[in-house]
């Protein structure tokens, strides 16, 4: 079963790039890694989504190395507006046949002025 | 918007009581999870459904179970409640199952449950 860990917060400035990493030693084969965002009192929202190597969409990037034991989250020119909760979350584990979800333990992230 | 809603936004409710939470996929998704979020827990994954069965299962106690029905809306009933299962519970919907292609999984805005 995949365990997740993440940095319990950290702090920004505007206009900066944001690094959030997550530790996932255990991942099965077949996981996928997920990043959602989350405002207070709020469901998660997606942000990305990948296997391996690099993904990119028009809000962050997504670094996985080839051991798959880490993913790194990339926020390009963080603004006030990205202050939020960042977790991640392991795809399906298969374990005698069934699956299961991670989330990780979240990170706040704090952006300044 | 994710396109998931779920019903009632907020429950109060006493120990020893029984409720039903309810959520309603995104237009075309098979998939359903349940997912509770407190503040000493985290978020925890509940359990899953696909086109209504049972697909996977996570730390839902015996007091708590779900059902997926053949329009697909989905049901979590909490029984013998407890203070301690007073939290944020979130469903999530995703077009297949588990471990096929890229299968994100898409929040409603949760139901929060408190427990007196």
């Amino acid at each position: 079963l995949a365990k997740t860990t993440q940095p319990i917060s950290m702090d920004s400035y505007e206009g900066q790039e944001v690094n959030i990493t997550c530790s996932h030693n255990n991942i099965a084969t077949n996981d996928y890694i997920t990043w959602y965002q989350q405002f207070p009192s709020q469901g998660p929202r997606f942000i990305i989504q990948g296997y391996k190597t690099k993904v990119t969409n028009e809000v962050a990037s997504l670094f996985i190395p080839a051991d798959r034991k880490s993913s790194t989250l990339s926020l390009p020119r963080v603004s006030l507006s990205d202050t939020a909760v960042y977790y991640c979350l392991v795809g399906a584990s298969f374990t005698s046949g069934t699956y299961k979800y991670i989330f990780g333990t979240g990170t706040r992230l704090k952006v300044l002025a | 918007d994710s396109g998931v809603t779920q019903t009632p936004k907020h429950l109060i409710t006493a120990t020893g009581q029984r409720v039903t939470l309810r959520c309603s996929p995104r237009s075309g998704d098979l998939s359903v999870y349940w997912y509770q979020q407190s503040l000493d827990q985290g978020l925890q994954f509940l359990i899953q459904y696909y086109n209504g069965e049972e697909r996977a299962k996570g730390n839902i106690l015996e007091r708590f179970s779900a059902q997926q029905f053949p329009d697909l809306h989905s049901e979590l009933n909490l029984s013998s409640l407890e203070l301690g299962d007073s939290a944020l519970y979130f469903c999530a919907s995703s077009y297949s199952r588990a471990g096929v292609g890229t299968d994100t999984q898409y929040f409603g805005p949760g139901t929060r449950l408190t427990v007196l």
